[in-house]
């Protein structure tokens, strides 16, 4: 089944704990994303990456890393999170930045 | 710079009525695309559809069509004879190739009433 993976599904941690958010995608796409969502502000694009070990600031990139090793991977890595990026994330991939998206099932951080 | 606005927060109907859901655009490009998704209560995004810069046809599927004018940078959503299932987040959203950013709008939350 063509899906994108993202684990956890909910996360609780403490100020300062590092932390990674795993994205994987089985559909051989090019296009991976992060995006954060909030209530009021919609979707905002963290991170993205247009092909392996190419990756790009999107709208809201600060206190937030990503890597790109492999195709179907592309991990989110919070190293010092702070209660303001308690949020909903989703990770998404396309075969292009211009074809239609793949969502993951999201992530409800809590950083407290 | 590239920027999406969707003025309605929410809306809410009563069963079979009609709704329009508005998406309004910025980009200085003439390459780009635009997209609507489905969030339902569920949570989940599903994607609806993507038009390209270059195809102003309005598309219709089912209940629903799409009315894209670039003329006012606008691509607007319409349900026809809603039900309580078209009851999600709807979010526009913008891509120019070249950048490689996708940008969404706020979002409209539509309540169908039964």
């Amino acid at each position: 089944e063509a899906q994108v993976t993202q684990n956890p599904r909910y996360l609780i941690t403490v100020t300062g704990k590092k932390l990674t958010v795993t994205c994987s995608q089985n559909m051989n796409h090019e296009y991976m994303s992060w995006y954060r969502q909030d209530p009021g502000l919609g979707l905002r694009q963290i991170y993205y990456s247009m092909n392996v070990e190419v990756t790009d600031k999107g709208d809201v990139p600060e206190g937030y890393k990503v890597s790109r090793k492999e195709k179907r991977n592309f991990p989110l890595i919070l190293e010092s999170p702070s209660p303001n990026q308690t949020s909903l994330y989703f990770c998404a991939s396309s075969f292009r930045v211009d074809t239609e998206a793949f969502f993951g099932q999201g992530t409800r951080l809590t950083v407290v | 710079a590239q920027k999406v606005t969707q003025a309605q927060t929410e809306i809410s109907v009563v069963e079979k009525e009609d709704v329009t859901l508005d998406c309004v655009y910025e980009t200085r490009d003439t390459t780009y695309y635009l997209f609507w998704y489905k969030q339902p209560p569920s949570g989940e995004l599903v994607f609806l559809i993507r038009r390209n810069s270059f195809d102003e046809q309005n598309e219709i599927s089912g209940r629903y069509s799409w009315n894209f004018q670039k003329s006012t940078s606008s691509f607007n959503f319409t349900i026809t004879a809603s039900q309580v299932v078209d009851s999600a987040v709807y979010f526009c959203a913008l891509v120019v190739t070249s950048y490689g950013k996708l940008t969404f709008g706020q979002g409209t939350i539509l309540t169908v009433h039964p």
